[in-house]
């Protein structure tokens, strides 16, 4: 059974680097057949896209947050990862790690979370 | 970007109610629609892909259609552990973009 786990620091100062990963078991995050992406939750709040990842090192990102995201991909480990510069509280959120298809973007399977706060 | 719009934001019913949740894209997206069922503190969780194909092992009473740039979920008779807040994601077209969400508490 396919599970992901987020892990990476709970609180990061302004202005610094927010680094995340991703870290998959039950599958091979090297498989042609899947997508990798980041989603984030404001808390109390909606879902946002990130971006994702194909095995080959293939990226999408959401051009509102393009020019401080890069999601990489480290298949020895089967894990990927995020990072956001110059973080500021309005990225305070819970970050999911998912796996979609590659012929469809619907998000199958899902981490559980990691919120990560950037104090004011 | 693509946006999607959810109705009701908030939605009270009972347990054996008939409830639909309705989303909008602002343009063709083809039926690549998604809903997902979201508890507190837990993960989004797939129910409804491809507008109207129900994810394996989600309960039958949860249903989805579509209607050009309309979609619909739809659970037939709510259940307890139904109450959750609701989300639609067009997946037709980079950035994908969710619904706000649209919250089903108890009556």
């Amino acid at each position: 059974q396919l599970q992901l786990q987020e892990s990476g620091p709970g609180l990061v100062k302004p202005s610094e680097t927010l680094s995340l990963t991703c870290t998959v078991s039950g599958g091979s995050i090297s498989s042609s057949t899947y997508y990798w992406g980041w989603i984030r939750q404001p808390p109390g709040k909606g879902l946002e896209w990130i971006g994702n990842i194909y095995y080959s090192g293939s990226t999408y990102y959401n051009p509102s947050l393009k020019s401080r995201v890069t999601i990489s991909i480290g298949t020895s480990k089967n894990q990927f990862s995020l990072k956001l510069t110059s973080v500021t509280a309005a990225d305070t959120a819970v970050y999911y790690c998912a796996r979609s298809g590659y012929t469809y973007g619907y998000l199958n399977n899902w981490g559980q979370g990691a919120l990560v706060t950037v104090p004011s | 970007d693509i946006q999607m719009t959810q109705s009701p934001s908030t939605l009270s019913a009972s347990v054996g109610d008939r409830v639909t949740i309705t989303c909008r894209a602002s343009q063709s997206i083809s039926g690549w629609l998604a809903w997902y069922q979201q508890k507190p503190g837990k993960a989004p969780k797939l129910l409804v892909y491809k507008a109207t194909t129900l994810e394996s092992g989600v309960p039958s009473r949860f249903s989805g259609s579509a209607s050009g740039t309309e979609f619909t979920l739809t659970i037939s008779s709510l259940q307890p552990d139904d109450f959750a807040i609701f989300y639609c994601q067009q997946y037709h077209d980079y950035p994908y973009t969710f619904g706000q969400g649209t919250k089903l508490e108890i009556k």
